[in-house]
Order: structure tokens, then C-alpha cells, then sequence
């Protein structure tokens, strides 16, 4: 399987804390991107960084991108309980015409 | 961004029966359409991609006899789970890609939740 690797599988923080989570993956990308799921709920893109990028900022997120490890961080600051979902990392591998092989995810809760 | 929807957003069906969903942009048109689907606490997986006006390219493992695609304009492409059963229920995802929005980004629909009785 060309499947990337989360991990955690599963993150359970307080409110205020940052969560971290890791993304590897197999093949070389074009780009690589994050996304947010709530329970039983669609997709909302998050963040994307190109392969010939290696940070990214989005107000309370940060991505980090190593091609040479083939791997990348999603850090969420100072989190919220509306932050609880599952988070997925999705890579657009070269020579794939933008198919999208998504990660296992992280189930990030976070309390009150 | 731009706005993609599906329908049903949700649907219960009887094994054996055959059920359709829509996957449709509504502000921008798109040149390939993707079908992923997501079995409970699992992970997103590609099924098939779909380009207008030709045949669906499936991923291995998926049979194309059981999920026909039609991709019929810029704008609209379906999904047929023909005879479904049990194992078929699942969130299907479509997203759409390129065309009048030429980025890297990919614009999700809500998704539909099959369950097959």
C-alpha cells in the first residue's frame, strides 16, 4: 500500500496546549496536504506546502515539510476544544495527475 | 474556494438494490473528478478517477462493473454502487480538480453516507 503513516493514532491534549502531529510517506510529491475531519463529516483542507517549500503558516497552524526524510509535522497552537477532529495528511505524488494518497490520521481531542 | 455538493448527503438502501449519487460544482468547472471512499475510523481511500467526456479510471482492487462512473459535463459526475451490499456502506467523497480553477487544490464535497441493509 502507498498509504502514509500518521502518528499519533490518537492525541488527547488540554485546551491551551499544542498538538504535533507526523506524516511519513513513500513516494516523491508534488505537495503535501493537511485537512480536517469532524465526526462523520467532510473534508475541509487545511494546508498545502509544494515539495520546494519546508515551513508554512496558517494563523494557529504550522506545517513543516522534509523531502529527505519524506515526512512532515502539522503543530496546532495554543488549541481549542472546536480543534477536536481527526487530522489527515494527503500527498499529490509526481506522475500521478493529482491523485491524492491520504495518511492513516490522528484523532486529536481536545479538553476542556 | 469553490463550492461542491453531493446528493443524498445520506442514504439507507436494501442489499441488493442499486443506489446513485451526484457529486456537483456549483461555481467553477472542473476537468477531473475524484470518488474516494472511507469505512468507519479509517482513512480516505482513492476508488477511481474520473475525466469529462471518458471512461473512469479505477484503482486496483475496485471493480468498475460495481461502481459506475459517469462523468457527463464540467460540472456533474455520478457515482452507481450497482447491487449493494453490506460491505459496500461507507462514506463516499467525491472531489474535483482543475479546469477553471487551476490550482494544486482539490474541492471536496460533503460527502454521502451509504449503509446497505
Amino acid at each position: 500500500s502507498q498509504q502514509g503513516e500518521e502518528d499519533p493514532q490518537a492525541l488527547s491534549i488540554q485546551e491551551g496546549e499544542n498538538a504535533t502531529m507526523n506524516c511519513s510517506y513513500k513516494t516523491s510529491i508534488n505537495n503535501l496536504q493537511w485537512y480536517r475531519q469532524n465526526s462523520g463529516r467532510g473534508l475541509v483542507h487545511l494546508i498545502l506546502i509544494r515539495s520546494n517549500e519546508r515551513e508554512k503558516h496558517s494563523g494557529r497552524l504550522r506545517v513543516t515539510l522534509d523531502t529527505s526524510k519524506k515526512s512532515s509535522s502539522l503543530l496546532i497552537t495554543a488549541s481549542r476544544a472546536a480543534d477536536t477532529a481527526s487530522y489527515f495528511c494527503a500527498t499529490d505524488a509526481t506522475g500521478t495527475a493529482s491523485k491524492l494518497t491520504f495518511g492513516t490520521g490522528t484523532r486529536l481531542q481536545v479538553t476542556l | 474556494g469553490a463550492v461542491v455538493s453531493q446528493h443524498p448527503s445520506w442514504v439507507i438502501c436494501k442489499s441488493g438494490t442499486s443506489v446513485k449519487i451526484e457529486c456537483r460544482s456549483l461555481d467553477f468547472q472542473a476537468t477531473t473528478m475524484f470518488w474516494y471512499r472511507q469505512f468507519p475510523k479509517q482513512s480516505l481511500m482513492l476508488m477511481a478517477t474520473s475525466n469529462e467526456g471518458s471512461k473512469a479510471t479505477y484503482e486496483q482492487g475496485v471493480e468498475k462493473d460495481k461502481f459506475l462512473i459517469n462523468h457527463a459535463s464540467l460540472t456533474l459526475s455520478t457515482l452507481t454502487v450497482t447491487s449493494a451490499h453490506p460491505e459496500d456502506s461507507s462514506f463516499y467523497i467525491c472531489t474535483l480538480y482543475g479546469g477553471s480553477k487551476s490550482t494544486d487544490t482539490q474541492y471536496f464535497g460533503p460527502g454521502t453516507r451509504l449503509t446497505v441493509l
